[in-house]
């Protein structure tokens, strides 16, 4: 089975461009997540879905920094302009959300570099 | 509001000796636990997951982890590592209906041969 699929696995870009980040969530899951992970933060929420709906974005770190989900199988996360701070993996999860606890499954992560 | 502690970041241990990753967490209400693994270059796959029931969860790769809510601790173990498991380790914790999950900061788990 696919599981989350991440595009482009690897992005280098130049501060103020614009960076879009695009994602793939498992077949048949409800509820999606964006998470950014650097050395000095761990890994933070930055948005998430349910039904294709925002729930929390309380985690997105500025307006450079939006999300969408048109549908269920396709979620985008885009920085406008980019800075080097933005530096990170960036990791898209899914999971079906018919009880809390169930397992969040993760991409392979989009490794972004800002210079 | 949740949180979650891990307050080892680094944990070396040598190949076959037993190894324990310590995760305390808090919350007013009951939790749901996880322990989820990172190897290079990937993305969290989950280790294992206490939701109710038994204390003792075990999960893949022969770890397990005991549920302790007096202590509100979720340590980790495997009695025997191996090379392989060399990778980052993180626990999280999710709260009553919400789908969000809190992770802690990640122990890295060095295997010496």
């Amino acid at each position: 089975d696919a599981g989350v699929i991440q595009s482009p696995r690897h992005e280098v870009t130049e501060m103020g461009q614009e960076v879009t980040l695009r994602c793939k969530p498992i077949s048949g899951h409800n509820s999606l997540f964006w998470y950014r992970q650097t050395m000095m933060r761990g890994l933070e929420l930055l948005i998430y879905f349910n039904n294709n709906v925002p729930i929390d974005d309380s985690g997105m770190p500025e307006d450079r920094f939006s999300a969408k989900m048109p549908n269920a199988s396709f979620s985008t996360l885009k920085i406008q302009p980019s800075e080097p701070r933005d530096s990170a993996v960036y990791f898209c999860a899914s999971t079906f959300q018919d009880r809390a606890g169930n397992t969040i499954y993760f991409g392979e992560g989009s490794w972004l570099t800002v210079v | 509001a949740q949180s979650v502690t891990q307050l080892d970041s680094q944990v070396p241990v040598f190949e076959e000796a037993p190894v324990e990753l310590r995760c305390n967490y808090s919350s007013s209400v009951s939790v749901y636990l996880f322990w989820y693994v990172q190897y290079p270059n990937q993305g969290l796959q989950l280790l294992l997951k206490y939701l109710s029931g038994s204390t003792l969860v075990k999960g893949i790769n022969g770890f397990e982890a005991e549920f302790n809510k007096s202590q509100t601790s979720f340590h980790l173990r495997k009695p025997s590592v191996h090379i392989s498991d060399t990778a980052e380790y993180f626990c999280a914790v999710s709260v009553g209906g919400y789908q969000k999950v809190t992770f802690g900061t990640g122990t890295k788990l060095q295997v010496i041969p």
